[in-house]
């Protein structure tokens, strides 16, 4: 079974730090698009960052320059260290595999599986 | 930026009805790039349908997708509602900066 399980949020002042975990089981980091996505007490979906199975990475701009995007390979392991917090990084945090199929003339861009989430609060 | 508007905003049907949820997009989108996702309370979001009519693994046959193509207007419809199916929708579109763009909700509720 395929699992991606977040960990590592907390409570944190403004201007902190703080890292989050992904552990995958059943699937190999490494081989996939792997995405960070994001969601304010009760607001909607915001993407936040993504690393590619080359080691490339991609951010929102609300957080370029304070987070970054990581993975470890023998962990099987993706995170996301987040510096210089600001009260509307508080969200709950999602990683979640960002698949790019196969389509009839081009590709499909979805995520297909996602963790349960963790929980930051910036306060 | 691409910004996806759904609507409604709530919907409110009963169990046994046909749901048909909304979503625009300021820009012509590609269909490949739409997928939709339900959320619960507390939960994650679970994707339903992925290049605009392609259900998602083990997603029931009463979820479809529609708009396939390019163009502005997608639609999420539910034949046959269930209890289990009153939750909240998203769409969301692929594209360059930022990756990927969600529409902020419709909420499915029981009427």
């Amino acid at each position: 079974e395929v699992q991606l399980v977040e960990s590592g949020g907390d409570l944190v002042q403004p201007g902190g730090s703080l890292r989050l975990s992904c552990a995958a089981s059943g699937l190999i980091v490494s081989h996939n698009y792997m995405s960070w996505v994001r969601q304010a007490p009760g607001k909607g979906l915001e993407w936040v960052s993504v690393i590619y199975s080359d080691g490339r990475t991609q951010y929102a701009d609300s957080v370029k320059g304070r987070f970054t995007i990581s993975r470890d390979n023998s962990k099987n392991t993706l995170y996301v260290q987040m510096d210089n917090l600001r009260g509307e990084d508080t969200a709950v945090y999602y990683c979640a595999r960002d698949m790019v199929a196969p389509a009839p003339r081009e590709f499909y861009y979805y995520m297909d599986v996602w963790g349960k989430g963790t929980t930051v609060i910036v306060s | 930026e691409i910004v996806l508007t759904q609507s409604p905003g709530t919907l409110s049907l009963s169990p046994g009805e046909r749901a048909t949820l909304y979503c625009r997009a300021s820009q012509s989108v590609s269909g490949s790039y739409l997928a939709w996702y339900q959320q619960k309370p507390g939960q994650a979001p679970r994707l339903l349908i992925y290049g605009a009519s392609s259900r998602a693994t083990g997603i029931p046959d009463r979820f479809s997708g529609g708009g396939g193509g390019s163009g502005t207007d997608f639609t999420l419809s539910i034949s046959r509602l269930e209890t289990e199916d009153f939750a909240v929708y998203y769409c969301q579109q692929f594209g360059t900066s930022p990756r990927y763009t969600f529409g902020q909700g419709t909420k499915l509720e029981i009427k």
